[in-house]
């Protein structure tokens, strides 16, 4: 069974801060997402790494998939206070299109 | 692009009684759609994958009978709650996958249930 851990599971920070959050599996996936979900709505994708090493930039936002494709991290720069939300990682199998979501980051960023 | 609706947004309702929510791709076609469950402060919980045309795949765990799901056009699914009971409320999304192929879910803004 692929899992995929998410950390830290709750963050709370200052506005200006810079955070990392992380997924990391044993397994190998084809490809992974992050999202953003708002209390009481569906997750928003944000992006979509495919390749080994890849790294993309959202605004503030680095995305980096990690060489082996088993792991994954999210850093924000300079949080604000409207980057509060629940920040969820999934990863697809290289078996199919199951996708396998973290537990999730739930971030709050203080003005 | 790549806009998937859910109908309805929240819906009370009696212990026993029957509940349908839809999902329907708004542009795009999707011949692969999720149904999930998520619980407070929890993340999303696979319940199955439907697919056009054919019988869901359910996870393990998840009863059938009870939630079930019908996948009649490549722009429209529903998951049927049974007989609902207190237990069964929760926030349940769905995502659908635009092409065959592709790996990337696109979620509906969810429906939120509540059994009284």
């Amino acid at each position: 069974t692929q899992l995929l851990e998410q950390s830290p599971q709750f963050l709370s920070i200052q506005e200006g801060e810079n955070l990392t959050v992380y997924c990391n599996s044993s397994s190998v996936f084809s490809s992974l997402q992050w999202y953003r979900q708002e209390p009481g709505e569906g997750p928003v994708l944000l992006v979509t790494v495919v390749t080994g090493g890849e790294v993309k930039k959202l605004k503030r936002l680095t995305f980096q998939f990690g060489d082996a494709r088993k792991d994954s991290s999210l850093h924000i720069t300079a949080a604000q206070p409207g980057d509060t939300g629940l920040y969820l990682c999934a990863g697809v199998g290289t078996g199919g299109f199951k996708t396998i979501f973290g537990a999730g980051t739930r971030l709050f960023v203080k003005a | 692009g790549a806009v998937v609706s859910q109908h309805p947004s929240r819906v009370i309702c009696k212990s026993g009684t029957s509940v349908k929510i839809e999902c329907r791709s708004l542009d795009f076609q999707a011949t692969t759609m999720f149904w999930y469950r998520q619980f407070p402060k929890q993340s999303l919980m696979l319940m199955a994958t439907s697919n056009e045309g054919s019988k869901a795949t359910y996870e393990q765990g998840v009863e059938k009978d009870k939630f079930l799901i019908n996948h009649a056009s490549l722009t429209l699914s529903t998951l049927t709650v049974t007989s609902a009971h207190p237990e069964d409320s929760s926030f349940y999304i769905c995502s659908a996958l635009p092409l065959a192929g592709q790996e990337t879910q696109y979620f509906g803004p969810g429906t939120r249930l509540l059994v009284l």
